[in-house]
């Protein structure tokens, strides 16, 4: 069976540091990965995906993600942290069996200071 | 493209009683996942639906059932409702069809259920 970790319970930035979200897998074969963002009393929004291919990903608002296979890792990146970023992060991960079976982390809480 | 509706956005029930939830993917996919969130428990798979069949089933109670229509639109059922039932609860619709591997969810705005 599939396992997210997300270590990272809450984390606390500075407007315009930057910012590394952590995530282990756990998956024996190739795992499809996800990164998806919730703002407070909302529904997840999807930031990025990896299927297979370049293993740094680019997704929407700036952020991007590098897959470390050896590392069984996924974590999420971006240079210059905005204010409208703070809100929940989620990595997932999907079984490759063809269905729609994604197990998901327990979510790091990121925090703008200005 | 219209995004994922759920309706009702919120609901008020008391222990003992039923809710129905619903879902309305996006247009041409065909899977339908709900979930359940918590502060406790996180986001918890309930089930899936492709095709007016469920596929895939988490750990969850007896109560909870759910369905798809012939149009893809799903409806999640709880039944019994205990307090601990309170939650966020979720749908992600998909295509539904990656061969071998997981599409991409695109989630739903949530329906936030308080069982008094």
């Amino acid at each position: 069976a599939q396992s997210v970790t997300q270590p990272d319970i809450h984390i606390t930035v500075s407007e315009g540091a930057s910012l590394e979200l952590r995530c282990n897998y756990s998956y024996g074969a190739t795992p499809y990965l996800f990164w998806y963002v919730q703002s407070p009393g909302q529904g997840l929004q999807l930031l990025l995906k990896y299927f297979s291919g370049d293993t740094l990903v680019q997704g929407i608002k700036g952020f991007e993600a590098e897959f470390k296979r050896s590392q069984s890792s996924f974590n999420l990146r971006k240079p210059s942290v905005h204010w409208s970023d703070a809100a929940e992060y989620f990595c997932a991960v999907g079984a490759s069996g063809g269905y729609q079976k994604v197990t998901f982390g327990t979510g790091t809480k990121l925090q703008v200071i200005p | 493209k219209a995004g994922v509706t759920q309706t009702p956005r919120y609901l008020i029930k008391t222990r003992g009683q039923q809710v129905t939830l619903s879902c309305s993917p996006i247009s041409g996919h065909r899977s339908v996942s709900w979930y359940q969130q918590t502060p406790g428990q996180g986001l918890q798979f309930l089930f899936e639906y492709f095709s007016e069949t469920q596929r895939n089933k988490g750990n969850f109670p007896g109560r909870f059932s759910g369905r798809q229509f012939s149009n893809s639109r799903s409806e999640m059922n709880v039944s019994t409702l205990e307090l601990g039932d309170s939650a966020l609860y979720l749908c992600a619709s998909s295509l539904g069809v990656q061969r071998g591997g997981t599409d991409t969810q695109y989630f739903g705005p949530g329906t936030r259920l308080t069982v008094l």
